[in-house]
């Protein structure tokens, strides 16, 4: 089945600072990608999404780029601040409307104020 | 703000013992599922509903039965608990009104079986 994999497990960067959160997966029956970003203490939230005929997205801070033939995204977070220490979560599904989503292992990212 | 309310936050088990964990969407959306998270693992799907009166297997759903008797609560349920489904649980309820479902979770329950 399909296995999503993120890479760096963990980060640590200075407030202000740009950060690069890598994404591949194995199935290409795979359509939908969207990311959550847990807090600590809060709940899990949605933050930005790509569908698989889309090569990028951006929102505010947050860029999303999409590589169909390697099977790769990739998270750029620019201008980092306190609040965007969290766990990243980078997920897969096959269909555009089922929340059954294929999760990575998430990158814990801290931000040194 | 859409919301979703799970119960209890914590939970202590014992092996053998049944375990029932709750949660209440206020979003109207049709769609609930079940997540544990495990260190390591990210999140993986138990159990999912498209409505009041059906649920779903997802990709781990040995030793879980679930249950969605209407369209705002959709409980997890553990007949017979083991130490290996000690975890942190999520519900999320999802909205596909803009073309893609976007889950919603609650707080998440943390189980301990011992």
């Amino acid at each position: 089945g399909e296995q999503v994999e993120q890479l760096p497990s963990s980060l640590i960067v200075q407030e202000g600072a740009s950060v690069l959160i890598n994404c591949s997966y194995t199935d290409s029956a795979s359509v939908y990608f969207p990311w959550y970003k847990q807090e600590p203490g809060k709940r899990l939230q949605f933050i930005i999404d790509i569908r698989s005929n889309m090569e990028r997205k951006q929102t505010q801070r947050l860029t999303l780029l999409f590589d169909k033939k390697t099977k790769h995204l990739s998270l750029h977070i620019t201008a980092t601040q306190p609040g965007d220490s969290a766990i990243y979560f980078c997920s897969a599904s096959m269909s555009y409307n089922q929340g059954k989503l294929i999760f990575g292992q998430g990158t814990k990212l801290s931000i040194k104020p | 703000e859409a919301a979703v309310t799970q119960s209890p936050r914590n939970k202590v088990a014992v092996t053998g013992g049944k375990v029932t964990l709750s949660c209440n969407q206020t979003n109207n959306h049709n769609n609930m599922y079940w997540y544990r998270q495990d260190t390591g693992h990210g999140l993986r799907l138990i159990h999912y509903s498209y409505g009041a009166g059906s649920t779903e297997k997802g990709d781990i759903p040995d030793g879980y039965k679930a249950s969605r008797p209407s369209q705002e609560n959709f409980s997890l349920i553990l007949e017979l608990a083991t130490p290996s489904q000690t975890s942190v649980y999520f519900c999320a309820s999802g909205d596909a009104g803009q073309g893609n479902e976007r889950l919603f979770f609650g707080h998440g329950t943390k189980l301990s079986v011992l």
